[in-house]
């Protein structure tokens, strides 16, 4: 059974802060893996999906990275603002449109 | 629609009651998934639909839970008899299944935020 867990729970940081959020997953036959932004009472926003054939995709001030062997992924942000607090989530899927795994988050402040 | 949507946003009804949750996807997206999420977790998968057909019901936690999409756009989850620990957030997803280049990216709605008391 494929698990995903985030490291840190949660992170406080500086604004202007470069910051790396960690995911992991146990089963290293996935198909795709997405990051989700997740507001307090609003929903999951995709920030980026990476296919088990890439090792990274950018969006932004966003870079999420992909090693499929080792069942890691990191989300990269670049220059921290108090707009990025949110909780980040991480979800894999195991092939084409089948449902995803999630992490429990990890919970980001960016202090002004 | 440009986004997929769910309603109702938020529903209190009293333990024993049926409750009926409704999503309706982006339009002409083929896969639609319900998850249920508690407060500090991840979202959970409890089902999901290719069209009209439900492909995969493993995650309805019992028979009190059950779902359709009868013409493969709109899909209901209904919950009989709830009971408190039914109360939680249920998420809607869809995705759009593309033969060429299947990203099966899932575009999340606001959710329904159930309260059983």
């Amino acid at each position: 059974k494929q698990e995903v867990t985030q490291i840190p729970a949660a992170l406080s940081v500086p604004e202007g802060e470069n910051l790396v959020l960690n995911c992991s997953f146990t089963d290293s036959a996935i198909y795709n893996l997405q990051w989700f932004r997740q507001d307090p009472g609003k929903g999951l926003t995709s920030l980026l999906l990476i296919q088990s054939s890439q090792r990274e995709q950018t969006s932004g001030r966003l870079n999420a990275s992909l090693d499929k062997s080792s069942g890691r992924s990191t989300l990269y942000i670049a220059a921290s603002q108090p707009g990025d607090s949110a909780t980040y989530l991480c979800a894999v899927g195991g092939s084409g449109n089948t449902p995803l795994v999630f992490g429990k988050g990890t919970r980001l402040s960016v202090i002004a | 629609g440009a986004g997929v949507s769910q309603s109702p946003r938020y529903k209190v009804t009293k333990r024993g009651q049926d409750v009926a949750l409704r999503c309706d996807p982006i339009s002409g997206h083929v896969s639609l998934y319900w998850y249920r999420q508690a407060l500090g977790q991840g979202p959970e998968f409890l089902t999901y639909f290719n069209y009209e057909a439900q492909q995969d019901k493993s995650g309805l936690p019992n028979d009190r839970f059950s779902a359709e999409r009868p013409e493969g756009s709109i899909s209901t989850l209904t919950i009989q008899r709830t009971e408190q620990r039914d109360s939680a957030m249920y998420r809607c997803a869809s995705s759009l299944e593309a033969g060429d280049s299947p990203k099966y990216e899932q575009f999340f709605g606001p959710g329904t935020r159930l309260t059983v008391l």
